[in-house]
Formats: structure tokens, C-alpha cells, sequence
């Protein structure tokens, strides 16, 4: 599987709204409803911010939002946090218990 | 508090072999199926393996298929990874994630800190 296409960059001001694409094809993102986000900080672990497209685990805040429509998904952050600044990648199950991430989207909060 | 915590990276020469390890706590761990996901240096995160929760059932990607082994042991909550006929490509950090479901990964929902494997001369 090829990775899923994401912008390598992304900006924004505190207090404004940013939304992160992440587009695949029928065999992943448009063909199932797991896609999931994660925000990776500089030297740590990936933390899940979105699964199953829409849904946040407890503790994310619910500025993260994630939406799909075909073959993209997005994730928005609104109401930008200094704290957002990271990393931030996609993923997507595609079958055959195979998953594919993005190339990922570093998000700078100006 | 579910945690992974990840071991035995270092490095390795071209052609050599290296075993990961992951031990897990805070969660019943043979009711997660697991994965290992790796980042080259400077770049993204691409998934190398997944497993189970009874390990019955693995799978790979194909750029680390016939060379890698996933396992686990449940009676010790430790996932493995069995590397060999390393290349300099391999190089990154491993990390040892947990899946939501038990017999398939769709969503990671825990991530170690990872392990660094250089592969070089």
C-alpha cells in the first residue's frame, strides 16, 4: 500500500481554526471508517487524537474534530493552543490486517 | 495506566539481527491485538507489523515480509520483534503500540516511547 497524502505543513494563529487533509483511495480511507489521527510531539510517542473518523478518545479536547468525505479525511483544530504545535499524522486500516499512515503534517501555531 | 515500555535497540550491522522487546502492563494484554510502527530519522511513521491478541495471526508489510517476526507472550505481556537480514533502511525508531480491537489492528491507542535501531557498518 502507498502512504496516504498529507500537506507536509500547516499553519495557523492562536484562537484561529486549521484543517489537516489526508487523502487515500477505495482500498483505505474510502473503503473503511477507521481512520484515526495522532499528534506526535518532537522525541515522543504518537498520541491518538481521533479514531473511526469522528470519534475522541476521553481527554482530547473537542477542538479536534475529524470528518471524511470519499477518499479525504480531515482533521480540524479550532481555537488554536501554543500546546498544538506538533506533528500530526493519519492513518487508515486497508484490509488484510494492513495499515497505512500518512507522510505526516507539522503544524506551526504562529 | 497502560504503558509500553520498549527494549533491545542499538546498533546493528548490515545483514545482522536484533530482537525487540515490549512489555506491557495496565491492561489485559492477550485481549489487545498489537503492532509495531517505525519512524526513519526526520521522516513519518510507517507500520511494520501487527498481531493478534492470541498471536495466532500476524501481519506485515511488505517492504519487512520474510525478513521480520512478530510474536508475543502472553503469560509474560510481551510483544517481540524478531529482525534479521537488516538493511540501512530498517534504520529508525521502533515503537510498540496497543490496538483497540483483539484480533485485528485498525486504531493504536497506546504508544510506547520507542527504541532506536541504527543499522550501520
Amino acid at each position: 500500500q502507498s502512504a496516504l497524502t498529507q500537506p507536509p505543513s500547516a499553519s495557523g494563529s492562536p484562537g484561529q481554526s486549521v484543517t489537516i487533509s489526508c487523502t487515500g483511495t477505495s482500498g483505505d480511507v474510502g473503503g473503511y471508517n477507521y481512520v484515526s489521527w495522532y499528534q506526535q510531539h518532537p522525541g515522543k510517542g504518537p498520541k491518538l487524537m481521533i479514531y473511526e473518523v469522528t470519534k475522541r478518545p476521553s481527554g482530547v479536547p473537542d477542538r479536534f474534530f475529524g470528518s471524511k468525505s470519499g477518499t479525504t479525511a480531515s482533521l480540524t483544530v479550532s481555537e488554536l493552543q501554543t500546546e498544538d504545535e506538533a506533528d500530526y499524522y493519519c492513518s487508515s486500516y486497508a484490509g488484510s490486517g494492513h495499515v497505512v499512515f500518512g507522510g505526516g503534517t507539522k503544524l506551526t501555531v504562529l | 495506566e497502560v504503558q509500553l515500555l520498549e527494549s533491545g535497540g542499538g546498533l546493528v550491522q548490515p545483514g545482522g539481527s536484533l530482537r525487540l522487546s515490549c512489555a506491557a502492563s495496565g491492561f489485559s494484554f492477550s485481549s489487545s491485538a498489537m503492532s509495531w510502527v517505525r519512524q526513519a530519522p526526520g521522516k513519518g511513521l510507517e507500520w511494520v507489523s501487527g498481531i493478534s491478541g492470541s498471536g495466532g495471526t500476524t501481519y506485515y508489510a511488505e517492504s519487512v515480509k520474510g525478513r521480520f517476526t512478530i510474536s508475543r507472550d502472553n503469560s509474560k505481556n510481551t510483544l517481540y520483534l524478531q529482525m534479521s537480514s537488516l538493511r540501512a533502511e530498517d534504520t529508525a525508531v521502533y515503537y510498540c503500540a496497543k490496538a483497540t480491537m483483539t484480533t485485528v489492528v485498525k486504531t493504536l491507542d497506546y504508544w510506547g516511547q520507542g527504541t532506536l535501531v541504527p543499522v550501520s557498518s
